[in-house]
């Protein structure tokens, strides 16, 4: 079946700590995308791909990184410079262009420790 | 900011009853789409809406825009236990294949 796989589906950091978060995709989108959701409210961009070797800063990428080596992987690394990780990350993936329903993970959910 | 915010934060009904949430944008947009996410789950798509709509259909759902007042509602009707869920709107940002996301309406339908 194709869709995104995110793992783990639960992680802690310690103080001080990088973690990555994995994502793939088998749909064969171009586009994929990092969202940072917290209690209550909505999605937040952190960082978007259009394209293999290329990506761009969303709306809070202070904190995190991401690569995008092959079209279907997608990791972010939360890095200790981010001062409050704890959240629940999603990814997504599109077709490119405009109006294209995006398509999710079921995320995974930091904690820290 | 151009985030959409849905209207009300949480809403309780009955089984079979019809539920309706709204959703209120700052600027103008050129498409609308409803996601649902399940409790611990990732979003999926429900129904996109283009700016020249104003109205569409898809199942139980019906979705109606209205850009002279920068809103949109989404209806189900004859509402079931596993609609339970949360119902976000996403507006696009002019930028690509980037949506602003509502903060969200809870649905609880009652068995």
């Amino acid at each position: 079946d194709g869709g995104i796989t995110q793992s783990p589906k639960y992680l802690f950091r310690k103080e001080g700590q990088n973690v990555t978060l994995s994502c793939e995709q088998n749909l064969n989108h171009d586009a994929m995308y990092w969202y940072r959701q917290d209690p209550g409210q909505g999605l937040r961009l952190i960082y978007y791909s259009q394209i293999v070797n290329d990506f761009q800063k969303g709306d809070i990428a202070e904190g995190y990184s991401v690569s995008r080596e092959k079209k279907e992987s997608f990791p972010l690394t939360v890095t200790s410079a981010q001062k409050n990780p704890t959240a629940f990350y999603l990814c997504a993936s599109s077709w490119t262009g405009n109006i294209q329903p995006q398509h999710f993970g079921d995320g995974t959910r930091l904690s820290i420790l | 900011s151009q985030q959409g915010e849905e209207d009300p934060q949480a809403l309780s009904i009955q089984e079979g009853e019809n539920a309706t949430m709204n959703c209120s944008y700052k600027t103008s947009i050129n498409n609308l789409q409803w996601y649902r996410q399940n409790s611990g789950r990732g979003l999926v798509h429900l129904i996109l809406i283009r700016s020249n709509e104003r109205e569409k259909h898809s199942g139980r759902l019906r979705v109606t825009l209205d850009t002279s007042k920068k809103s949109s509602s989404l209806l189900i009707t004859a509402s079931r236990a596993a609609d339970t869920a949360s119902y976000f709107c996403a507006t696009d940002k002019n930028t690509g294949n980037q949506f602003y996301f509502g903060t969200g309406t809870s649905l609880t339908v009652i068995p």
